[in-house]
């Protein structure tokens, strides 16, 4: 089976400027997390979706929006980007939501705003 | 203010010796995982425990959950070079969002 694929690995933005970072989760899964990876802040949960449904927000502001397609496929979108915006971006999945379910997370990718 | 406050930051040992991480906060969980994450990689977990008083182990690693379900810790016993990375824990309440540690980044010299 293949693992969750997030593209870009890699990105170079300068403040103002928006971006969209994809994720594709493992085939089957229908739950997709977002985090935000930063040495200062360490791992940040951004948001939730399952089954196309936003189902858990973190604390992160509006400019931070994502989406998810009917194939599980989520994409995350950053507006405005500031320079504290430079972070690995990680994206997990799961199948269900249980307590024991296993997130598998992706190899993230590495923003880095000018 | 972490909401999980991991103990130590860095570590730094020999290959051979024992070492401890610990994972603590003020609420109960719901579950918790550890995971080991190397440089340019996403986590991987390493374990989910779900009941207080639970303890699992894999191989040369012991987790422990707490009886209060608050706190967890991770013994790995004869440390090796492979065992370089950062250790996250994350707990996970009433069946929402997960909240991280901020890691032990882990050093074993050989």
């Amino acid at each position: 089976k293949a693992g969750v694929t997030q593209t870009p690995r890699y990105l170079i933005k300068t403040r103002g400027q928006q971006v969209t970072l994809s994720c594709s989760p493992i085939s089957g899964h229908r739950s997709v997390s977002w985090y935000q990876q930063t040495p200062g802040q360490g791992l940040q949960f951004l948001f939730e979706y399952f089954s196309e449904t936003q189902r858990n927000k973190g604390n992160f502001p509006g400019r931070f929006s994502g989406r998810q397609f009917s194939n599980s496929r989520s994409e995350m979108n950053v507006s405005t980007l500031e320079l504290g915006d430079s972070a690995l971006y990680l994206c997990a999945s799961s199948y269900h939501r249980e307590l024991q379910e296993t997130q598998y997370f992706g190899p993230g990718t590495r923003l880095l705003v000018l | 203010t972490q909401l999980l406050e991991q103990s130590p930051q860095f570590l730094s040992i020999q290959e051979g010796e024992n070492l401890t991480v610990y994972c603590n906060s003020s609420s109960v969980f719901s579950s918790l995982q550890w995971y080991r994450q190397e440089p340019g990689e996403g986590p991987v977990l390493l374990v989910t425990v779900v009941t207080g008083g639970e303890v699992k182990k894999l191989k040369r690693l012991t987790f422990q959950f707490g009886d209060a379900r608050k706190d967890s810790s991770l013994h790995i016993t004869a440390a090796q070079p492979g065992d370089t990375g950062l250790y996250l824990c994350a707990g996970r309440y009433n069946f929402n969002k997960f909240y991280f540690g901020s890691g032990t980044k882990l050093n074993v010299k050989p």
